[in-house]
């Protein structure tokens, strides 16, 4: 079966742009988590996403915001970007909500702010 | 903010050897998963393991967990150059007892051939 798909996987915007990011995941998997990946701060939760209600949300501004579609599609959406944005986003999905099972990662999405 | 703590951050090997990699977390936890990632890739799935769970085994990988020291390994036996990746330890649980996976910082693992 497909895996989970994100797109685009390369990324260049500039300060002060709004940027949106795609995330299909497994077919039947209704649980969609994303991501942060930075050499300073590692991997850091942004939110999760089940069945189109957002379930859990990191420590990140309001700036970060994202939405799950009725077919389990996600995206994120980052407005106002700083260069600080810049990072490897990635996506996961689930077949259930929570995190007592494995998560099943995208290629993610490479971001840089210039 | 990080739960878990791997150790080492870097280690290097030839072929064939065995690799330890450890783990060290705060909270009390439902379970601890490894991943490995592969050069700015996207992770892999590689082991979970319940709290009530003490060893799990799956193919040249093996994971222990101690709940009363926080701590896990992760093994990897027969080591082979394609298993250079960074590999990271994730709980099940943030502060505040949140649920959500909070990742370590990884371990990088070399195998030279």
């Amino acid at each position: 079966k497909a895996g989970v798909t994100q797109t685009p996987r390369y990324l260049i915007k500039t300060r002060g742009q709004q940027v949106t990011l795609s995330c299909s995941p497994i077919s039947g998997h209704r649980s969609v988590s994303w991501y942060q990946q930075t050499p300073g701060q590692g991997l850091q939760f942004l939110f999760e996403y089940f069945s189109e209600t957002q379930r859990n949300k990191g420590n990140f501004p309001g700036r970060f915001s994202g939405r799950q579609f009725s077919n389990s599609r996600s995206e994120m959406n980052v407005s106002t970007l700083e260069l600080g944005d810049s990072a490897l986003y990635l996506c996961a999905s689930s077949l259930v909500a929570g995190v007592g099972y494995g998560y099943t990662f995208g290629s993610g999405t490479r971001l840089t702010v210039v | 903010s990080q739960q878990g703590e791997e150790d080492p951050q870097a280690l290097s090997i030839q072929e064939g050897e065995n690799a330890t990699m450890n783990c060290s977390y705060k909270t009390s936890i439902n379970n601890l998963q490894w991943y490995r990632q592969n050069s700015g890739r996207g992770l892999v799935h590689l082991i979970l393991i319940r709290s009530n769970e003490r060893e799990k085994h799956s193919g040249r990988l093996r994971v222990t967990l101690d709940t009363s020291k926080k701590s896990s390994s992760l093994l990897i036996t027969a080591s082979r150059a394609a298993d250079t990746a960074s590999y990271f330890c994730a709980t099940d649980k943030g502060q505040g007892g949140s649920e959500k996976l909070v990742f370590g910082k990884g371990t990088k693992l070399t195998v030279n051939p």
